[in-house]
């Protein structure tokens, strides 16, 4: 267990709508990444904050968006979902989010749109 | 531009073989560091090891060891005595010393089938 919770685990929509994820980091953390795993693109980086601010943009479609709380929770938000969406969709924290800092990584989130 | 190759796709082996892993690498900086993950079916992705630009030494962890080589960027991970469990997906990524950000650049991944 890496610490990093997510949620929920699975989630079935339709093409069109909107979903909300969810992410604890590790205690401590500060940093908390999203990516984007699917079968033909492998792990794609789409976002990091840091202390509840943006720090660094991947390839994050702009129908994406993302924030981080005080609590230091994250959420990813995908919106007008097409079936290319479909995907394993991971968080990750780190300490300080510098570069020698290992991500450790959540659970994931299965996303499929129909 | 910061790249990680595994050319390796998929790879077969027999319990007891011992298997290698490619990971090759390119990036400007002389300062980054290099990690390796592990998905099994299951799907949660496991940290094995972080190492940096500055520490060529090979590295041992039990049946696991890691070869890292400068002159020819690459991070090559061995497998011993490989066992059924080992069946996963590996991942090699790469991270940049910018105090700003930690952007990971993964590598495809390599699967591995340990068959009885």
């Amino acid at each position: 267990d890496s610490g990093v919770t997510q949620t929920p685990k699975h989630l079935i929509t339709a093409t069109g709508q909107r979903v909300t994820l969810r992410c604890s980091p590790r205690s401590g953390d500060l940093s908390v990444y999203w990516y984007q795993q699917s079968l033909d693109q492998g792990l794609q980086f789409l976002i990091q904050y840091y202390n509840g601010e943006e720090r660094a943009k991947g390839n994050i479609l702009e129908r994406f968006s993302a924030q981080q709380f005080p609590d230091l929770h994250s959420e990813l938000n995908l919106s007008s979902l097409e079936l290319g969406d479909s995907a394993l969709y991971f968080c990750a924290s780190s300490g300080r989010g510098l570069a020698y800092n290992e991500q450790f990584f959540g659970p994931g989130t299965r996303l499929t749109v129909l | 531009a910061q790249k990680v190759t595994q050319a390796q796709t998929e790879i077969s082996v027999v319990e007891k073989e011992d298997v290698t892993l490619d990971c090759v690498y390119e990036t400007r900086d002389t300062t980054y560091y290099l990690f390796w993950y592990k998905q099994p079916p299951s799907g949660e992705l496991v940290f094995l090891i972080r190492r940096n630009s500055f520490d060529e030494q090979n590295e041992i962890s039990g049946r696991y060891s890691w070869n890292f080589q400068k002159s020819t960027s690459s991070f090559n991970f061995t497998i011993t005595a490989s066992q059924v469990v080992d069946s996963a997906v590996y991942f090699c990524a790469l991270s940049e010393a910018n105090r700003n950000f930690n952007k990971f650049y993964f590598g495809s991944g390599t699967k591995l089938n340990v068959k009885p």
